[in-house]
């Protein structure tokens, strides 16, 4: 089955201990982001990878790291989380060439709820 | 003002009635436009896409008035099923980033 898949699902964590949330897919695609999704702010984008290797800052990514070092993984990490990114967050993947990006549709992983007391 | 806007209701609807509402949009520049929804507590799906001419699909009408700056979703018939948040997409040309509005949430009651 085609599909984004996030682990952990749910996670409460402690301000400044270091988390990761993995996000993988099965669909061999190039493009990948992460969202977090707050009340009356809706989906922000932290930052997105285009390919292997090739990650940009989307328009929320202060206080978060990724990394894409495998097509189909595009790992979250927050070295110090911080009360403020208590959040809903998704991994979000599409495929195509990237200049074909605005036609794709963006297939979503189910969501990872994040704590940080 | 917000790069989009979405009124976030909600929108109380009878089954069976159709209901509209639209999403504006303040960069002229932008590209390329859709509607998602969104189950609760769930990830956003792709309800459709929107053209320049319109489009249709079954009871779902999606259009795209580029001079008002505005896209607009119609449902027709409505059926319990279309309970959701409807999260209006857009992305500008040349950026690889889409922008998401807040969603309208729509209940369509018995």
């Amino acid at each position: 089955e085609a599909q984004v898949t996030q682990n952990p699902r749910y996670l409460i964590t402690v301000t400044g201990k270091k988390l990761t949330v993995t996000c993988s897919q099965n669909m061999n695609h190039e493009y990948m982001s992460w969202y977090r999704q707050d009340p009356g702010l809706g989906l922000r984008q932290i930052y997105y990878s285009m390919n292997v290797e090739v990650t940009d800052k989307g328009d929320v990514p202060e206080g978060y790291k990724v990394s894409r070092k495998e097509k189909r993984n595009f790992p979250l990490i927050l070295e110090s989380p911080s009360p403020n990114q208590t959040s809903l967050y998704f991994c979000a993947s599409s495929g195509g060439q990237v200049t074909h990006l605005i036609y794709n549709e963006q297939f979503f992983g189910p969501g990872t709820r994040l704590t940080v007391l | 003002r917000k790069e989009v806007e979405q009124d976030p209701g909600p929108f109380n609807v009878p089954e069976g009635a159709t209901v509209a509402f639209n999403c504006t949009y303040s960069n002229s520049a932008s590209q390329s436009f859709f509607w998602y929804r969104q189950d609760c507590r769930k990830e956003p799906k792709l309800l459709m896409s929107v053209y320049s001419s319109g489009n249709e699909d079954g009871r779902f009408t999606a259009q795209l008035n580029r001079a008002s700056q505005y896209i607009s979703l119609l449902i027709r018939d409505s059926k319990l099923s279309d309970s959701a948040t409807y999260l209006c997409v857009l992305t500008n040309f040349g950026n690889e980033k889409l922008t998401f509005g807040t969603g309208t949430r729509l209940t369509i009651i018995p």
